[in-house]
């Protein structure tokens, strides 16, 4: 069965700083990746996603995400953090091979402070 | 375009009492899921379907609950004997195909008194 870890729940960071958002996942077969954002008050938002071919994927409002199969990770990163980043992300893995669902992580909490 | 909607927006109910929430999943997609979401917590897997195939129901918390999605479209959440448990918004997403990214609607707020 596949799962997902985020081994944060929380994270602070200061405003212009680069920001890491922890995710490690296990699956049996090929894993599709994803990340979501939920600002306050809002839906789901997606980020982006690794399906299959370069490790770094580049998704919306300037984050990006590093596929590594060695580590069973999939790190959310930017490289100068906003206040607007402010929000919940998830991390989901489905299994490519013998999954039909999505799995989601339990969230980590992106503070950036000004 | 038009995204996922869901309605109601927002529910109360008193416990013992059956709820039926609506989600109509962005056309041509054919892939749509029902998630529930505690307060500020992640994201619950409840029921997926998946074109003409049989629903994958293994996250349905109980047999009070069920789900159907009608001509492959819209899709109804039933809740029955509701439970003050079960108050939670519910999610509701549609992909177009099972290794994209789902669109999430706005959700539906359930609150059993």
């Amino acid at each position: 069965a596949q799962s997902v870890a985020q081994p944060e729940d929380q994270v602070n960071v200061a405003e212009g700083n680069p920001l890491t958002v922890k995710c490690t996942y296990s699956v049996s077969g090929n894993p599709y990746l994803f990340w979501y954002v939920q600002y306050p008050n809002r839906g789901l938002q997606f980020l982006l996603k690794y399906i299959t071919g370069d490790n770094l994927v580049k998704g919306s409002y300037g984050f990006e995400a590093e596929f590594n199969k060695s580590q069973t990770s999939f790190h959310l990163k930017k490289p100068s953090a906003l206040v607007s980043d402010s929000a919940l992300y998830f991390c989901a893995v489905r299994d490519g091979n013998y999954g039909q669902n999505f799995v989601f992580g339990p969230g980590t909490r992106l503070s950036v402070l000004p | 375009g038009a995204g996922v909607s869901q309605s109601p927006s927002n529910k109360v109910t008193e416990k013992g009492k059956d709820v039926e929430l609506r989600c109509d999943p962005i056309s041509g997609h054919t892939a749509l899921y029902w998630y529930r979401q505690s307060l500020g917590q992640g994201l619950e897997f409840l029921i997926y379907f998946q074109g003409n195939s049989a629903p994958d129901k293994s996250g349905l918390p109980s047999d009070r609950f069920s789900a159907e999605r009608t001509g492959g479209s819209v899709s109804t959440l039933t809740i029955q004997r509701t439970q003050q448990e079960d108050s939670a918004v519910y999610l509701c997403a549609s992909s177009l195909g099972t290794i994209d990214e789902q669109f999430f609607g706005p959700g539906t707020r359930l609150t059993v008194l």
